[in-house]
């Protein structure tokens, strides 16, 4: 069965310090890779997506991931982060070749960041 | 641009009762969902679908019923509500081809005494 995975439920990190938010995947077939944010009392947006190509993928305030596909893994990274990144974060894939669009999410991690 | 409305944003509801949440997209989306969010539990799908007159189960579809009778709406009724269904309910929609970012209304938080 597919399965994402976010290891950490929760990353406590000073403000302009870096920070990696970890996601593994489990899946048979390939997939489309996601990472959506989520702030208080609010939906979900779009922070960036892999599709195809460059495993380096940029999105919207600074953040970046790496699609490995080796480890199946899909980690979410900014060098300098801010009090207002403090969010919850979700990893979410798509399997290639069905018929829907469907989501796959994982369990979230909460980014907590400090003064 | 008004994107995927929800309504309402709160409720609550008596163990038995019935009640449908709105959902309204204004892009032509093709696919449309719903969620719930249980603490750490993340997203898990509801009911889906493709295109109106089309629905399909998600992985929690129990005590849930959906129709799709228009592009733009996509209710999620709740039959005998219980409280196990207590939850933030999000709807979704995107553009029908795989790989498509969705956009997800604010959500409505529901409470079932």
């Amino acid at each position: 069965a597919q399965s994402v995975t976010q290891l950490d439920s929760q990353v406590p990190v000073f403000e302009e310090a870096p920070v990696e938010l970890r996601c593994n995947y489990s899946s048979s077939v390939s997939v489309y890779l996601f990472w959506y944010v989520q702030y208080p009392n609010q939906g979900l947006q779009l922070l960036l997506k892999y599709l195809s190509g460059s495993t380096l993928v940029k999105g919207i305030n600074g953040f970046e991931a790496e699609f490995n596909k080796s480890q199946t893994s899909f980690h979410l990274r900014k060098p300098s982060v801010h009090i207002s990144d403090t969010a919850e974060y979700f990893c979410a894939v798509v399997l290639k070749g069905g018929a829907t669009n469907k989501l796959i999410f994982g369990t979230g991690t909460l980014l907590a960041v400090q003064p | 641009n008004a994107g995927v409305t929800q309504t309402p944003k709160f409720q609550v509801l008596k163990t038995g009762q019935s009640m449908t949440l709105q959902c309204a997209q204004d892009m032509n989306h093709e696919y449309m969902s719903w969620y719930r969010q249980d603490p750490g539990m993340g997203l898990r799908l509801i009911h889906y679908s493709v295109g109106a007159g089309i629905t399909d189960q998600g992985e929690v579809p129990n005590g849930y019923n959906v129709s799709r009778s228009t592009t733009e709406d996509f209710p999620l009724r709740l039959l005998s509500a219980a409280p196990s269904q207590t939850s933030v309910y999000f709807c979704a929609s995107s553009q029908g081809q795989q790989g498509r970012p969705q956009h997800f209304g604010d959500g409505t938080r529901l409470s079932i005494l």
